[in-house]
């Protein structure tokens, strides 16, 4: 099964700074890859995903995430935070039927 | 556009009894899922469904069953509840029973307590 690893639970930024998500993946093969979003007292929603089409994946609300084979990472920018980004961020990956998540990064934006 | 509906939102059970949570989805889509969400651990797949009939199990079944008599919904019993079972609940579904070609929609969650 692919194994995705967030860096750091919690992240915290400035209104209007960059926002910087850490996804690294396990796998010997490259995954499908995909980062989702979670407001509160909501389910996910997909932000981006990554299906070898292209490195760099443009997603919805300015995010974009960057695929890079030789590090095993997919991490998610924004370059300027607003304070409707506050929420909870998941990387997932899947070679097949089964959509594995990362343990999630809460992200704070303060004014 | 419902979606995928899950019922009931909130449901607070003793240990040892049982019970169902519901999942339905109007999209008729192939592929659903249910997924645990605890703190820290971020979301584990119990079970998934290819299509109507076939179920199989995922990282944390254990507790757990399923079934899939229609496309249209997949619940989740707990025969006998475990204080360990206390989370919230998400059910997914998407399009294409390959998880790489389309997102998975995901209900508002359940969120079950056992005293």
């Amino acid at each position: 099964a692919q194994s995705v690893t967030q860096l750091g639970s919690h992240v915290s930024v400035s209104e209007g700074a960059l926002v910087l998500l850490r996804c690294n993946y396990s796998s010997s093969v490259p995954p499908y890859l995909f980062w989702y979003v979670q407001y509160p007292n909501q389910g996910l929603q997909l932000l981006l995903k990554y299906t070898s089409a292209a490195t760099l994946v443009k997603g919805i609300n300015g995010f974009e995430a960057e695929f890079k084979k030789s590090e095993t990472s997919f991490h998610l920018t924004k370059p300027s935070a607003h304070m409707s980004d506050a929420a909870e961020y998941f990387c997932a990956a899947t070679s097949g039927y089964a959509l594995n998540f990362g343990k999630g990064t809460s992200l704070l934006v303060t004014p | 556009n419902a979606g995928v509906t899950q019922t009931p939102k909130f449901q607070v059970l003793k240990t040892g009894q049982s019970m169902t949570l519901q999942c339905a989805q109007d999209m008729n889509h192939e592929y659903m899922s249910w997924y645990r969400q605890d703190p820290g651990m971020g979301l584990r797949l119990i079970h998934y469904s290819v299509g109507a009939g076939i179920t199989d199990q995922g990282e944390v079944p254990n507790g757990y069953n399923v079934s899939r008599s229609t496309t249209e919904d997949f619940p989740l019993r707990l025969l006998s509840a475990a204080p360990s079972q206390t989370s919230v609940y998400f059910c997914a579904s998407s399009y294409s029973t390959w998880t790489a070609n389309s997102p998975l929609h995901f209900g508002n969650g359940t969120r079950l307590t056992v005293t």
